[in-house]
């Protein structure tokens, strides 16, 4: 069972762009929605991440949307870098209790000059 | 200050072996959660360890068992591999003690099984 769902599963985007993936969750006992870059032979490095109680946060050039009703959520990158290139994860858990983190099935981030 | 360190980066084994690796959490981090990542995919959920008991489990079989240590490392332990077993093994560490729920991964360790 998929809980949380990431599209697209690659994205080419020109240098300059906006690189925008998207989300979407089932179980309403997540609360906590956190996004993981991860490059070729490294382990996901927290980005950003954000709380239903909140509709949009942005830190730098990135930015999460969240719409908690459609249970959905996204993160645009502005002005998109070849150093942006990587494997986008965004993921859910609960901030309480006992706290895994689902992840969504990725997104592989391509920034061409 | 360190942050979490994987031992070691690469193995590789083969098929009915035994496997363990290592995970020293983030200084001041007290929780460890272990994930298998194949490839592609996204990290799954195997195992979390906190005052050095499992107390949450994935949809994993019992030939994935753990240990967390007084100092807060962890072991992860795989019996019988299987060829399916190939995959990054990462590490995350949090503070339950601290009420902090965000998880910080290492650098993973890359098991392939022959």
């Amino acid at each position: 069972q998929q809980q949380v769902k990431q599209s697209p599963q690659s994205l080419i985007v020109q240098k300059g762009g906006i690189s925008i993936i998207n989300c979407a969750y089932e179980n309403t006992a997540f609360d906590y929605f956190p996004w993981y870059q991860q490059f070729p032979g490294k382990g996901p490095a927290l980005l950003i991440a954000i709380r239903p109680d909140v509709s949009e946060k942005k830190e730098g050039r990135f930015t999460i949307s969240f719409n908690k009703s459609a249970k959905q959520f996204s993160l645009h990158i502005m002005d998109s870098q070849p150093g942006d290139s990587a494997t986008y994860f965004c993921a859910a858990t609960r901030s309480w209790g006992y706290q895994k983190v689902t992840f969504g099935i990725g997104t592989k981030l391509q920034v061409i000059p | 200050d360190a942050g979490v360190t994987q031992s070691p980066t690469h193995l590789i084994k083969t098929r009915g072996q035994q496997v363990t690796l290592r995970c020293s959490p983030k200084s001041g981090h007290d929780t460890v959660s272990w994930y298998q990542q194949a490839l592609g995919q996204g990290p799954q959920f195997i195992f979390q360890y906190y005052e050095e008991e499992e107390r949450q489990r994935g949809n994993f079989p019992d030939r994935f068992s753990g240990h967390q240590f007084p100092n807060y490392s962890s072991e992860l332990n795989v019996n019988a591999l299987l060829l399916g077993d190939s995959a990054l093994y990462l590490c995350a560490s949090s503070s339950t003690g601290q009420g902090s729920y965000e998880q910080y991964f290492g650098p993973g360790t890359r098991l392939l099984v022959l």
